[in-house]
């Protein structure tokens, strides 16, 4: 079964950094464009950040210089460092996978709660 | 960036029927686009992709159309499990989501 879970989030202080993790099953995570997509309590959806099968990563404007995505290729494990954390940050982050540049996502990880507040 | 518009924002329908959703991109995504059903506190699940495809298991009602900037989300005879919200997302460039469509009930 083709699957993604989540982990690592939680609270942290402004200023502060945390670090989410993304573990597959059922597929291989260095063959595909792997995404972070977050969503802040009762907002829609935004898109933060992806890692190419060739290692080339994107950010949103908004993380930019702030968070940076990883993958592990043995653990098969995408994550996302993420520092600097604003209150802004304060969402429910998913992962989720792309077959290509140019393709939709799908799974989806159940998601991870991070909360940016002192 | 390409920027994604959906309307309306909130739909007030009954069971039966027949929702259309509306998404407008700032320029042309040919048929790069997908839509997505959410509820709460469930991560969002594919429903259509390249604008018109139906995923695998997604039932018969639901259906898209559209090319270039202008696409549409139909079911045909809503169903009490489709109250959700709908969201449409470009993929030519990069990644956009549209801003959510919540369908409730009448």
């Amino acid at each position: 079964e083709v699957q993604l879970v989540e982990s690592g989030g939680g609270l942290v202080q402004p200023g502060g950094s945390l670090r989410l993790s993304c573990a597959a099953s059922g597929f291989t995570v260095s063959s595909n464009y792997m995404s972070w997509v977050r969503q802040a309590p009762g907002k829609g959806l935004e898109w933060v950040s992806v890692i190419y099968s060739g290692g080339s990563t994107y950010y949103a404007d908004s993380v930019k210089g702030r968070f940076t995505i990883s993958r592990h290729n043995s653990k098969n494990t995408l994550y996302l460092q993420m520092n600097s954390l604003r209150a802004e940050d304060t969402a429910v982050y998913y992962c989720a996978r792309a077959s290509a540049a140019r393709s939709w996502f799908d799974p989806w990880g159940q998601g991870t709660l991070v909360t940016v507040s002192s | 960036d390409i920027q994604m518009t959906q309307s309306p924002s909130t739909l007030s329908a009954s069971v039966g029927d027949r929702v259309t959703i509306t998404c407008r991109a700032s320029q042309s995504i040919s048929s790069w686009l997908a839509w997505y059903q959410q509820k709460p506190g469930k991560a969002p699940k594919l429903l259509i992709y390249k604008a018109s495809s139906l995923e695998s298991g997604v039932p018969s009602r639901f259906s898209g159309s559209g090319s270039g900037t202008e696409f549409t989300l139909t079911i045909s005879s809503l169903q009490p499990d489709d109250f959700a919200t709908y969201y449409c997302q470009q993929y030519n460039s990069a990644w956009t989501f549209g801003q959510g469509t919540k369908v409730e009930i009448k």
